[in-house]
C-alpha cells in the first residue's frame, strides 16, 4: 500500500516568507507526528496529532510554527516569517495507533532552505 | 534526562564481515527501543523494535539487535554486511512524557553512518 507522502520535497524560501508543508499519512492511521531534522542530527519531535486533536505541541520551536490536521487525515505544518535557523528537513510520520508499541512510518521529508 | 547516544559517527566494515552499530539510552521505566535506517533523500525506514520479551530482536534485512538492561544498550548487529547496507542508522527510545499522554513520542540519537566497502 501507499506509504506516507510529503510535499513539496524541496522548498526554498526567502527569509521572512511563510511556508506550508503537507503530509499525507497512511490511510487509517490515527497518529501523526512531525519531526525536524537538522543537518547531521537525528530527528527532533515537533508535534503530535491523534486524529484531528493536537495533543502535544511541546516541540514547536516558536509561535511562528503552526500545525493542523482538521479532518484527521492530511496535516499541514506552517512556518511564518521563516528564519535561516528554520532550514532543516521536516519529517512526517504516522502510526496505526498512538500506543507505545507501534512503530512509526516516515515520509521522505521536505527539505526547507531559507535564504 | 531522557536521551539516546550513538557514540560512533561512522562505522566502516568490509563486505561479508559482521557489523555492530552501538546505541545506549537513558530513560526511566521500561524502555521501548527502535532502530531506523535512512537512505539518501528518503525517509526513515523501520528496522526493528524491542518492547518486551527476548533480549535478541530480529528485524528486516537480516538485522538484529541485542537489548542489555544492565548496560542500557541496544546495539544493532548483522552477521554479514552488504554494500547495500551502507546508510545512516538511527536508534530511538520512546519518550516517557509521551507515554504518560498515551502516545509514542520518540527521542532519536544523532545517527551513525555505516559504510560497507567491497
Amino acid at each position: 500500500g501507499a506509504g506516507v507522502s510529503q510535499s513539496p520535497r524541496y522548498k526554498v524560501a526567502k527569509r521572512g516568507q511563510d511556508v506550508a508543508l503537507r503530509c499525507d499519512p497512511i490511510s487509517g492511521h490515527v497518529s501523526l507526528f512531525w519531526y525536524q531534522q537538522a543537518l547531521g542530527q537525528g530527528p527532533e519531535f515537533l508535534t503530535y496529532f491523534q486524529n484531528e486533536a493536537q495533543l502535544d505541541k511541546s516541540g514547536l520551536p516558536s509561535d511562528r510554527f503552526f500545525a493542523e490536521r482538521p479532518e484527521g487525515s492530511v496535516s499541514t505544518l506552517k512556518i511564518q516569517r521563516t528564519q535561516q535557523e528554520d532550514s532543516a528537513v521536516y519529517l512526517c510520520a504516522s502510526s496505526r495507533t498512538g500506543q507505545s508499541s507501534y512503530e512509526q512510518y516516515f515520509g521522505p521529508g521536505t527539505r526547507l532552505t531559507v535564504t | 534526562a531522557q536521551s539516546v547516544a550513538q557514540p560512533e559517527d561512522q562505522v566502516n566494515v568490509a563486505e561479508g564481515n559482521p557489523l555492530t552499530v552501538k546505541c545506549t539510552y537513558s530513560v526511566s521505566g521500561n524502555p521501548y527501543l527502535f532502530w531506523y535506517v535512512q537512505y539518501p533523500n528518503r525517509g526513515l525506514q523501520f528496522l526493528l523494535k524491542y518492547i518486551t520479551g527476548d533480549n535478541l530482536v530480529k528485524g528486516s534485512y537480516g538485522f538484529e539487535a541485542e537489548f542489555n538492561k544492565s548496560q542500557t544498550s541496544f546495539h544493532l548487529k548483522k552477521p554479514s554486511a552488504l554494500v547495500s547496507d551502507s546508510a545512516l542508522y538511527f536508534c530511538a527510545v520512546r519518550d516517557m512524557l509521551g507515554v504518560s499522554g498515551g502516545y509514542n513520542k520518540l527521542i532519536f540519537g544523532a545517527g551513525t553512518r555505516l559504510a560497507v566497502h567491497p
